[in-house]
């Protein structure tokens, strides 16, 4: 069964815009990571955040970790056209972190 | 740069027929893994291998097995090929120093008729 489930589904916004992905999951976590798939690609790993981390940035990224609800955000700002793709949320199902679930994914669409 | 290559970008096979989805990874990674995906689902784990010769069942292995025969290669077997097995799939590597990043594969779609 899925860990992660993404919300929404879609999200169509202008350039320029900012870009927010919300992912929750059912159990208790060491690290959430985000990934990005463009169309037809394998995934690129994004960001990941620790389970005491409330807040992470890279770049144009801003991923927040809510643990006592099981959910955390990803935001891109100032978006682009580039960034059109789908974004998933993972988690590690075993100790060792190297088995992941994902979740469905969110799809982007940023318009120019 | 890490790379993972996979064998074919499309493929379109039979009923019944035997099917070979191979990977290759530049990386020396330990870990290499298999999924499949599909509108909806996300990625859900087939199989996963942490060592040449070892292998651990992800979510979903029925009707599929693997091999890994060297470090470097990680093959997905479709023993006799069904039409709900066409779909994406993705083959990933990652190394135990840092389980949680994996490298993905361009992945092959996969037509079963």
């Amino acid at each position: 069964s899925q860990q992660g489930e993404e919300d929404p589904q879609a999200l169509s916004i202008q350039e320029g815009e900012n870009a927010t992905m919300n992912c929750s999951y059912k159990t208790s976590i060491n690290n959430l990571q985000w990934y990005r798939q463009n169309s037809g690609r394998g995934l690129v790993h994004l960001i990941l955040i620790r389970s005491n981390e409330r807040e992470k940035h890279s770049g144009r990224l801003r991923v927040t970790l809510d643990t006592s609800k099981k959910s955390s955000s990803l935001l891109i700002t100032a978006s682009r056209a580039a960034d059109t793709a789908s974004y998933f949320c993972a988690t590690a199902v075993n100790n060792a972190g190297n088995m992941l679930t994902f979740g469905g994914g969110t799809r982007l669409m940023v318009k120019p | 740069d890490v790379k993972v290559t996979q064998s074919s970008r499309y493929l379109v096979k039979r009923t019944g027929e035997k099917v070979f989805l191979e990977c290759v990874q530049d990386m020396d990674h330990e870990n290499m893994f298999w999924y499949r995906q599909d509108p909806g689902l996300g990625l859900r784990l087939i199989y996963f291998s942490y060592d040449v010769k070892m292998k651990e069942k992800g979510d979903i292995p029925e009707g599929y097995s693997v091999s890994r025969e060297k470090k470097e290669r990680f093959s997905l077997i479709l023993e006799s090929a069904s039409t709900n097995q066409t779909s994406m799939y993705l083959c990933a590597s990652s190394s135990p120093q840092v389980p949680y990043e994996q490298y993905f594969g361009p992945g092959t779609r996969l037509t079963v008729t």
